[in-house]
């Protein structure tokens, strides 16, 4: 079955330290693949995507992720957090060029002075 | 910069009531989606709309809920009769096209939080 995998459910960062965020997906093909980041009481708002060419996608707020085929994953990255930082972030998927996403469980991530 | 908007942010009703969710989806666009999530799980899909039709839906979407885009600018989910497991939040999501030439991007409203009693 397609599924997708946010194998941490809980990371706390120091401000300032590197951040990685992981997913995994189960999927026949390569699929298209979205970074969404959740801050309190906020709703759902777009970091990246990638869709085909460079595997490493730059997105908004100094956020980076890497497509790696042979790994079937879409990690997410930052080099430096900053407080704001904290939030719920999900990864989600979608088998076609269009249509519904399928999200993980989601990445709670607590920023830490 | 637009965005979708949801109303109301907040909803408490009692099981077995109606309840119609609104959102305004961003004005060019023209594909619909609604999502839940119940608390601690994961966002799931619920249903798809184009050109005034159901494009897919998932099986929560059962006969209890229905989707209508009733004016050029909103987009209503409706339970017709409540219950305590529908308790979530509820996005709306919108996108311009289907992305011919490459992918669609959804972007999402902040939600209405549903509490059934």
């Amino acid at each position: 079955a397609q599924s997708v995998t946010q194998p941490d459910i809980h990371i706390t960062v120091s401000e300032g330290a590197s951040l990685e965020l992981r997913c995994n997906y189960s999927y026949g093909a390569t699929p298209y693949l979205f970074w969404y980041v959740q801050s309190p009481g906020q709703g759902l708002q777009l970091l990246l995507k990638y869709f085909s060419g460079d595997t490493l996608v730059q997105g908004i707020k100094g956020f980076e992720a890497e497509f790696k085929r042979s790994q079937s994953s879409f990690n997410l990255r930052k080099p430096s957090v900053h407080w704001s930082d904290a939030a719920e972030y999900f990864c989600a998927v979608r088998v076609n060029s269009w249509g519904k996403l399928q999200f993980g469980a989601g990445t709670q991530v607590v920023v830490t002075p | 910069e637009p965005e979708v908007t949801q109303t109301p942010s907040h909803q408490v009703t009692q099981m077995g009531q109606e309840v119609i969710l609104r959102c305004v989806p961003i004005s060019n666009h023209l594909y619909f989606y609604w999502y839940r999530q119940i608390l601690g799980q994961k966002v799931e899909f619920l249903v798809s709309f184009y050109n005034n039709e159901i494009s897919e839906k998932s099986e929560i979407f059962d006969d209890q809920f229905s989707v209508e885009r009733p004016d050029g600018s909103n987009f209503t989910l409706k339970i017709r009769s409540t219950k305590l497991e529908d308790s979530a939040m509820y996005f709306c999501a919108s996108s311009e096209s289907h992305g011919v030439g490459g992918g669609e991007t959804q972007y999402f409203g902040p939600g209405t939080r549903l509490l059934v009693l």
